[in-house]
């Protein structure tokens, strides 16, 4: 079964428009929920993490994701993304239970102008 | 620079070769991770080590392998390689053998691109 389902595969916007990108998980045991995001032709970058605590996180580039655990989801949300928001973003979830990262199929987001 | 350094970049090969891909990991940390990147598959786990141990095998197939070193870099070994072996291969590093957390993030590196004609 999936264990990271990322609902959206293509996400375009325009230029300072809001973005949210949706994340679903399933697991029987706690979790640590991530966000990382690739450039074109370049490595994954971490955005932000859910460890515990306050379920709202700010990532770097005025990212910020919302834990749900209720409707195990991790939603990252962006208020207005620029040009250089283009790129794919991919949720990941680590279990306590498990040493792998497990990662959602990506989700392209194309910015224009 | 995330600080983890995989070479080659790029690479292009034939059916039925080996390859062999490297990976540094950042200074201080003991993981290694290897994910395989294809638009079919996504992101795929492949194995990780600590510290010279193997630690969590995921889906790697058996033609593939690989190894940590002394001095922490590893190694992904592909062989008798097929067209569907073409991909990104992905190595990450982390400080520890713990499940990836807060204090355990995966730093990754940009990537190996292996085209098998």
């Amino acid at each position: 079964a999936q264990s990271v389902t990322q609902l959206d595969s293509q996400v375009p916007v325009f230029e300072e428009a809001p973005v949210e990108l949706r994340c679903n998980y399933s697991s029987s045991v706690s979790v640590y929920l991530f966000w990382y995001v690739q450039y074109p032709n370049q490595g994954l970058q971490l955005l932000l993490k859910y460890l515990s605590g306050s379920t709202l996180v700010k990532g770097i580039n005025g990212f910020e994701a919302e834990f749900n655990k209720s409707q195990t989801s991790f939603h990252l949300r962006k208020p207005s993304v620029h040009i250089s928001d283009t790129a794919e973003y991919f949720c990941a979830v680590s279990r306590s239970n498990d040493y792998k990262l497990s990662f959602g199929a990506g989700t392209t987001v194309t910015v224009r102008a | 620079d995330s600080g983890v350094t995989q070479t080659p970049k790029h690479l292009i090969t034939a059916t039925g070769q080996r390859v062999t891909l490297r990976c540094s990991p950042r200074s201080g940390d003991l993981s290694v991770y290897w994910y395989q990147q294809s638009l079919d598959q996504g992101l795929q786990f492949l194995i990780q080590y600590y510290n010279g141990e193997e630690r969590a095998k995921g889906n790697i197939l058996e033609r593939f392998s690989a190894q940590q070193f002394p001095d922490l870099h590893s190694e992904l070994n592909l062989s008798s390689l097929e067209l569907g072996d073409s991909a990104l291969y992905f190595c990450a590093s982390s400080p520890s053998g713990t499940s990836p957390s807060g204090a355990n993030v995966l730093t990754f590196g940009a990537g190996s691109r292996l085209t098998v004609l």
